[in-house]
């Protein structure tokens, strides 16, 4: 069965970072790629970076350019989300997805991971 | 950035009705298009990518259509479990930019 575990929720100062994880399970990390989306309370689906954890290759939204860096640990089928300079708006649900390559969608989705800035 | 435009924006239905979302593009995307739903509390799930290609395990009252800018989800008979936000993306190119969504309630 494939999975993908998040890390928990977070509550961090603005200003500060933070770093999600997320864990593959049954199938190999390196096959697909990694999306991450977030969505703050009520809100709507909002696209922030994908990454080939084979080549290590990453894309960033826009908005998020110098503010968020996607890596990976294949040795222990991880990628990592991390998010600098957070500021209120920054709270919302943050979900790692598998991202199949022909046709771009997201077939697998972790649980979500909240984070909470504030001061 | 493309920009997906959802509508409409909610809808009240009942069980047994066939529904109807569509989806429009700022620019072609060719057949480069999905739709997800989502529960509350949960996250999304992949109903249908390409367009019109039918996620494994997902009821064929769940259908797709459409290329270029117009794209359109039909569900043919509504049942109690289909009451959900749903939600196009395009992915032809990155940013993989999301519809607003659509709220379907049970009317």
């Amino acid at each position: 069965q494939i999975h993908l575990v998040q890390s928990g929720a977070e509550v961090k100062k603005p200003g500060a970072s933070v770093k999600v994880s997320c864990k593959a399970s049954g199938y190999t990390l390196t096959s697909y790629d990694i999306i991450w989306v977030r969505q703050a309370t009520g809100q709507g689906l909002e696209w922030l970076a994908w990454m080939n954890p084979n080549s290590g290759n990453t894309g960033y939204a826009q908005k998020f350019q110098g503010r968020v860096t996607i890596t990976r640990n294949t040795s222990i089928s991880t990628a990592y989300m991390e998010l600098s300079s957070l500021r209120s708006e920054d709270t919302a649900m943050y979900y790692c997805a598998r991202g199949e390559r022909y046709s771009g969608s997201s077939d697998y989705w972790g649980q979500g991971t909240l984070v909470t800035v504030s001061s | 950035d493309i920009q997906m435009t959802q509508s409409p924006s909610s809808l009240s239905a009942s069980v047994g009705d066939r529904v109807t979302i569509t989806c429009r593009a700022s620019q072609s995307i060719s057949n480069y298009l999905n739709w997800y739903q989502q529960k509350p509390g949960k996250a999304p799930k992949l109903l249908i990518y390409t367009a019109s290609s039918l996620q494994s395990g997902v009821p064929s009252r769940f259908s797709g259509s459409g290329s270029g800018t117009d794209f359109t989800l039909t569900i043919s008979s509504l049942q109690p479990e289909d009451f959900a936000t749903y939600y196009c993306q395009q992915s032809y190119s990155t940013p993989y930019t999301f519809g607003q969504g659509t709220k379907l309630e049970i009317k």
